[in-house]
């Protein structure tokens, strides 16, 4: 049971926008804790996609974009491509005790 | 360019230890965190812990408290992560992060991980 929540499978054509949930709570999320996301291709190390809500690092395409609203916040891919089908992990920082660290169960995109 | 290099697979048994390695390159080691993330297979991401090299301080997740250790030698660059009473439910790629932390424009805290290692797989069986 990951602390922040996420839809396991998203899909859509190539071309198409999609966009990617992550459901927190007033520890994480909710109390102004920044959301990051990573990609993690098949076979391979997470990558930091989105860092601060909405910024993304050197070399990120800008059809990856992030927002964040209350106790929530969304991926969304525009233009999708085939080599964009991955897993999607939204991550934020939790104030209680157990792990300050939390991610999303991650989001297994499908690009039709 | 900044690199993290993990150690090779780990075959280990039940109730054994494992430690892996992760040698940073490219940046000052002892200027950012380092966190160990955990996947098993077919399944989300696990923080385990992070580090700070400078200081060795360490903060572990409860799930791990006393079962797992974070060290590191300064002098090669290198993060260790030794996992103890090793279980099946270990079995997992393990990977090291590098923490970035600060305050935003709204003054929250964040903390993220831009730079990961490509993993190094433990198996436990008997």
């Amino acid at each position: 049971q990951s602390v922040l929540t996420q839809p396991p499978s998203v899909s859509g054509a190539p071309g198409q926008r999609v966009t990617i949930s992550c459901t927190g709570s007033s520890s994480n999320i909710g109390a102004g804790y920044d959301v990051h996301w990573y990609q993690q291709l098949p076979g391979t190390a997470p990558k930091l996609l989105i860092y601060g809500n909405s910024n993304r690092p050197s070399g990120v395409p800008d059809r990856f974009s992030g927002s964040k609203s209350g106790t929530s916040a969304s991926l969304a891919i525009t233009g999708l491509q085939a080599e964009d089908e991955a897993d999607y992990y939204c991550q934020s920082y939790d104030s209680s005790l157990s792990a300050p660290v939390v991610f999303g169960g991650g989001t297994k995109l499908t690009v039709l | 360019q900044v690199q993290l290099v993990q150690s090779g697979a780990e075959v280990k048994k039940p109730g054994a230890s494992v430690k892996v390695s992760c040698k940073a390159s490219g940046y000052t080691f002892t200027s950012y965190d380092i966190n160990w993330v955990r996947q098993a297979t077919g399944q989300g991401l696990e923080w385990m812990g992070w580090m700070n090299p400078n200081s060795g301080n360490t903060g572990y997740a409860q799930k791990f408290q006393g079962r797992v250790t974070m060290t590191r030698n300064t002098s090669i660059s290198t993060a260790y992560m030794e996992l103890s009473s090793l279980r099946s439910e270990d079995t997992a790629v393990y990977y090291c992060a590098r923490g970035i932390t600060g305050i935003d424009i709204f003054y929250y805290y964040y903390y993220y991980m831009d730079v990961w290692g490509k993993g190094t797989t433990v198996t436990v069986s008997s």
